[in-house]
């Protein structure tokens, strides 16, 4: 069975531009959670959706929003980007019927970097 | 608010020695608590997990105890291998939130 996968593999962006970054779970999951980690730090949760509703949010600026498809897969979207949110963009999913107790199998991530 | 304490690395063992990265929490309710690990050159994933308090964890000789009293998560590891090599992270999930730890890098000498 395919695992998550994650697109694009890597992306370079320019400050104040958008990005849009996609997952698609495992079949049958039905819950995708996005994380931000940075080289040498442990992943920054960002939000968690099961069923098309956000149900957990990290501390991350409204410039950051996401949303979930009808077939489960996700997208991530960054506004305005700040040189600061280069990173690994990480997505993961799971089950999704126990909440973020779950566990959680993540995809291989994206690599942006704000120029 | 919740949080994540984790053993700075690296931490670097022999071949066969005996393995124990300290991992302690602050939350509120009752977390689930989590290690995750990354192998050179592959994604996160789980090794192991405990649900409450006084459940262990278990996993490719790992272990790990959720201890309420002492809000930590230790993991160990009698005999470690070179396979082992890898960057271990402690995380805690609550209702509306999973935390990471910053990871402790591991290596093995053979």
């Amino acid at each position: 069975d395919a695992g998550v996968t994650q697109s694009p593999t890597h992306l370079i962006k320019t400050r104040g531009q958008h990005v849009t970054l996609r997952c698609s779970p495992i079949s049958g999951h039905k819950s995708v959670s996005w994380y931000q980690q940075v080289l040498g730090q442990g992943p920054q949760f960002i939000f968690q959706y099961y069923e098309k509703e956000e149900r957990g949010r990290g501390n991350f600026p409204d410039r950051f929003s996401a949303r979930q498809f009808p077939n489960y897969s996700s997208e991530l979207n960054v506004n305005a980007l700040l040189l600061g949110d280069s990173a690994l963009y990480l997505c993961a999913s799971s089950l999704g019927r126990g909440g973020l107790g779950d566990t959680q199998y993540f995809g291989p991530g994206t690599r942006l970097t704000v120029l | 608010g919740d949080s994540v304490t984790q053993m700075e690395g690296p931490v670097t063992l022999s071949e066969e020695a005996f393995l124990t990265i300290n991992c302690t929490y602050t939350a509120t309710g009752y977390p689930s608590l989590f290690w995750y690990v990354q192998y050179p050159g592959e994604g996160l994933q789980l090794l192991l997990k405990a649900t409450k308090a006084d459940d262990k964890g278990s996993n490719k000789g790992f272990e790990a105890t959720y201890r309420k009293e002492t809000t930590s998560f230790h993991l160990e590891k009698g005999s470690v291998q070179v396979s082992d090599s890898a960057v271990y992270f402690c995380a805690l999930a609550g209702a509306s939130k999973i935390i990471f730890g910053s990871g402790t890098r591991l290596s093995i000498r053979p």
